[in-house]
This record gives C-alpha cells, structure tokens and sequence, in this order.
C-alpha cells in the first residue's frame, strides 16, 4: 500500500463547478499537509499548506483536513478554464521528506 | 516565496555523457533538494543537497550517478553522469524556508538518446 494515494484522474467538469479533489494516507504520523498545482511543462507551485487538522480558505480554494478518516480535499469553488493542471498532495510528518500523492489531471471545460 | 531558477531549461544529450544542471535561490534557504518527475508521474526525492557537506542520498539514489553541489546558501547543482536513455526525465529542485513551506523550480527537461 503506498502511503499517499490520490486518483489520478483524469478529471474533467464544467466552467463554474465545484471541484473536489481527494487524497488518502496511511501514515498517522503525518502533520504537515500541502497542495500543489502544475501546469504543464511547469514546476509545481505551492498552493495550499496547513498544520494539523481543520479547514484553510484562501479565495476559491479551501483545503481540508481529517486526520481521524486520513482523508484530505482540496474544493475549488467558481472552476474557471486557468484551473486546468494536475493538482498533487503532499504530506510530511516534521521539517523531513515529503512524500507526494500520484497527481490528479483536471480539466475545466469552457 | 522564494523564486527559483534553474539552467539549462531543456538539454538533449547522447547517451554515456554528463549534465549538469544549476538552482538559483534568490534568497537564503535552509534546505535545497532535487527532484525527478517521470512524464505523467508523481515526484521523486534523488537527494537533499547539504551546505558544505556531502549530499544525502533517498534509496535507489548514489553520488557516482547523480554528484550534489551546495557551495553555499543560495545554489546547488546536480549532475546527471554517464547518461542513459532511462535517466531521460524532469529534474527539478527545490527549496524549503524556515516556514516548512516547500518551493520548486520550473525543472530542467532532459531527454537522453
């Protein structure tokens, strides 16, 4: 069993729609959780980083943390066509390895 | 946020050569690391690049095949030696601040044939 998984998608909605995108882990040590952004041919761009559990928001993306399920989300709210990249997870336990989630493609349609 | 850069941005190279690739920081970070990412697939740790120490190196990773530079605070190279088409790949650093948030590069294409 990997310790991150995500679905690698690819996942393709409608401009305007919410996007939900998921991770599992296996690893309850794990503290740190991020989600990065990559378009294509690009380096992947921190877009979300939060501590422990609970909810972060920051404009249409809001990232969500349940440590008791090892469940993550990211939600995107108001999907717009510039939102179309693969979209990682990340998790560390401390200031150590990060260890990311497969990606997930996403695609909005205009 | 740091800005990070890196060089070449794309090299084609004959199999059995060597690559060497540069990270710019434009401000001091506590660690730099490097970064492979297979097309379509998900990030690899090749190595945490050490300030005026020997690079450590993740499992499957050696110092033969992938040397580490970290001169000082701000640059790091990583050299791909005696090339295969299997090491055709993105390269990409990375850099984290006292903040634990983790930056990367645009990643340096490398196709070998």
């Amino acid at each position: 069993q990997k310790e991150v998984e995500q679905d690698p998608g690819p996942l393709s909605v409608p401009e305007g729609a919410i996007v939900s995108l998921n991770c599992t882990y296996s690893n309850s040590a794990f503290q740190y959780f991020m989600w990065y952004r990559q378009y294509s041919r690009k380096g992947p761009e921190l877009l979300m980083y939060t501590y422990s559990s609970g909810n972060k928001e920051d404009g249409r993306f809001t990232a969500q943390v349940d440590k008791s399920s090892k469940y993550i989300s990211l939600f995107i709210r108001d999907s717009q066509p510039s939102d179309s990249a693969t979209y990682l997870c990340a998790m560390s336990v401390s200031a150590s390895k990060i260890i990311f989630g497969s990606g997930t493609r996403l695609s909005i349609r205009p | 946020s740091a800005v990070i850069s890196q060089k070449p941005s794309r090299d084609i190279c004959q199999r059995g050569t060597s690559l060497t690739i540069q990270c710019q920081v434009d401000s001091q970070v506590t660690m730099m690391f490097w970064y492979r990412q297979q097309p379509g697939q998900s990030l690899t740790l090749i190595a945490t690049a050490n300030q005026g120490s020997e690079a450590t190196y993740e499992s499957g990773f050696v110092i033969d095949k992938f040397p580490i530079s970290r001169p000082n605070l701000t640059f790091s190279t990583l050299t791909v030696s005696n090339m295969s088409p299997e090491d055709s790949s993105i390269y990409l650093c990375s850099v984290r601040d006292t903040s634990y948030e983790q930056y990367f590069g645009p990643g340096t294409r490398l196709t070998v044939t």
